[in-house]
């Protein structure tokens, strides 16, 4: 069984400061690693993924994450915050053996002019 | 750039009505799927299809739910008699195939349904 942790539900930051927003998964094989975005009242919209290959990947608006098996973490960074990036963040597994992306519980980040 | 599309963006109904969800994937894709997010809570998993068949389903899946892609566009999720727990955004996704490079799922903006 695979699962996500997210740690922080709710996290503040100010314009221009860095982003960090945390995934810890679980999986018992290789797994593909996911960060979506979700605007309000909008979809799941795909920030960067995590297959194969190097462990720092990058993503759209800035963003980056970086894969660290031991750690078994999918962190999510931005150098510099903009008010457009207030939104929730969903950290997503699947295992490369199944179908289903399971999610976190999500951050919801709030930027502060 | 294509996109996955749904509707109605909302439903309202009774208890124990029926509803249908529609989706319409992106055109070349072959794997489907339905998730659910209540309110407040984390996005679950519900359904996958492929080569017109379920190929996996969640707990929450139970006969009330059916999925269908009746004319190769569009892909449906029926809920036979709708419970007050099934109000909820319903997300449909799709994805392209399988491999690194098409593992990503696209997701539509969702169905809000609320039952009374």
């Amino acid at each position: 069984a695979q699962s996500v942790t997210q740690l922080g539900s709710h996290v503040s930051v100010s314009e221009g400061a860095l982003v960090l927003l945390r995934c810890n998964y679980s999986s018992s094989v290789p797994p593909y690693l996911f960060w979506y975005v979700q605007y309000p009242n909008q979809g799941l919209q795909l920030l960067l993924k995590y297959t194969t290959g190097a462990t720092l990947v990058k993503g759209i608006n800035g963003f980056e994450a970086e894969f660290k098996k031991s750690e078994t973490s999918f962190h999510l960074t931005k150098p510099s915050a903009h008010m457009s990036d207030a939104a929730e963040y969903f950290c997503a597994v699947r295992n490369n053996a199944g179908n289903m992306l399971t999610f976190g519980g999500g951050t919801r980040l709030m930027v502060k002019p | 750039e294509p996109e996955v599309t749904q509707t109605p963006s909302h439903q309202v109904t009774q208890m124990g009505q029926e509803v249908i969800l529609r989706c319409v994937p992106i055109s070349n894709h072959l794997y489907f799927y339905w998730y659910r997010q209540i309110l407040g809570q984390k996005v679950e998993f519900l359904v996958s299809f492929y080569n017109n068949e379920i190929s996996e389903k969640s707990e929450i899946f139970d006969d009330q739910f059916s999925v269908e892609r009746p004319d190769g566009s569009n892909f449906t999720l029926k809920i036979r008699s709708t419970k007050l727990e099934d109000s909820a955004m319903y997300f449909c996704a799709s994805r392209r195939g399988t491999g690194a490079y098409q593992e990503t799922q696209y997701f539509g903006p969702g169905t809000r349904l609320l039952v009374l």
